[in-house]
């Protein structure tokens, strides 16, 4: 297991449908983090997860927007009904003590 | 809230040249990060700064972490066009490195750097 690892890397959809991300991240990590990341911008946190407890979610962007760790290793990201605003890089993030980064999900809204 | 400011938001300059990027934050805080984004791709962690003092080097580039100042600089030493890429710090204030408040990122800076 050598890093956090993010599926799809690239996804397009059209205005309205759901989309959901995987994250899995290191196999010891047991603190996984979701960021968004507009273009020109800092990523921006949205969600924190010790094991499956979800300890922070007041920062996701709205209730279109949930996440899941149901076992405490692999998470998801969903967006329902998405919109062109929606269209970012996804960045999930494991931590022991450090954080490491995945390659993201670039989501691109039609 | 806390809120990470960097400067310059936008840096081109020759190779050779020396430069610094300064980050400041506005909370207490003892953790601070540092990250290279090439464009497209995902954070690079450059270093990892936990106390006040603290000074890291890893060949052109050199952070440091003024806690009482709140202020993290990354100098870059006779620049080469391969470090041309966005730079991100990210203030960290949980006590152990990985809390609830996760990582509060910086603008970045978009560096060029041309031969």
């Amino acid at each position: 297991d050598t890093g956090v690892s993010q599926d799809p890397r690239h996804k397009i959809t059209k205005r309205g449908q759901n989309v959901t991300f995987r994250c899995d991240p290191i196999s010891e990590h047991n603190r996984l983090y979701w960021y968004r990341q507009t273009l020109g911008q800092g990523p921006e946190f949205l969600t924190y997860f010790q094991n499956e407890a979800q300890l922070e979610k007041s920062r996701l962007l709205s209730d279109r927007f949930s996440a899941e760790r149901p076992k405490g290793s692999f998470s998801t990201l969903e967006i329902q009904r998405t919109e062109q605003g929606d269209s970012a890089m996804y960045l999930c993030a494991s931590s022991n003590y450090g954080y490491t980064f995945g390659s993201g999900t670039r989501l691109t809204v039609v | 809230e806390l809120k990470v400011e960097q400067n310059p938001l936008f840096l081109s300059m020759q190779e050779g040249k020396n430069y610094t990027i300064y980050c400041n934050y506005s909370t207490t805080s003892d953790r601070l990060y540092w990250y290279r984004q090439d464009p497209g791709k995902s954070l690079e962690s450059l270093f990892v700064l936990l106390s006040n003092g603290a000074v890291k080097q890893e060949g052109r580039l050199m952070a440091s972490l003024d806690t009482k100042a709140r202020l993290s600089t990354l100098h870059i030493t006779a620049a080469v066009h391969d470090l041309s890429a966005t730079y991100f710090c990210a203030v960290d204030i949980s006590d152990s490195g990985g809390g609830a408040d996760g990582l509060t990122f910086g603008k970045g800076t978009h560096l060029i750097i041309q031969p």
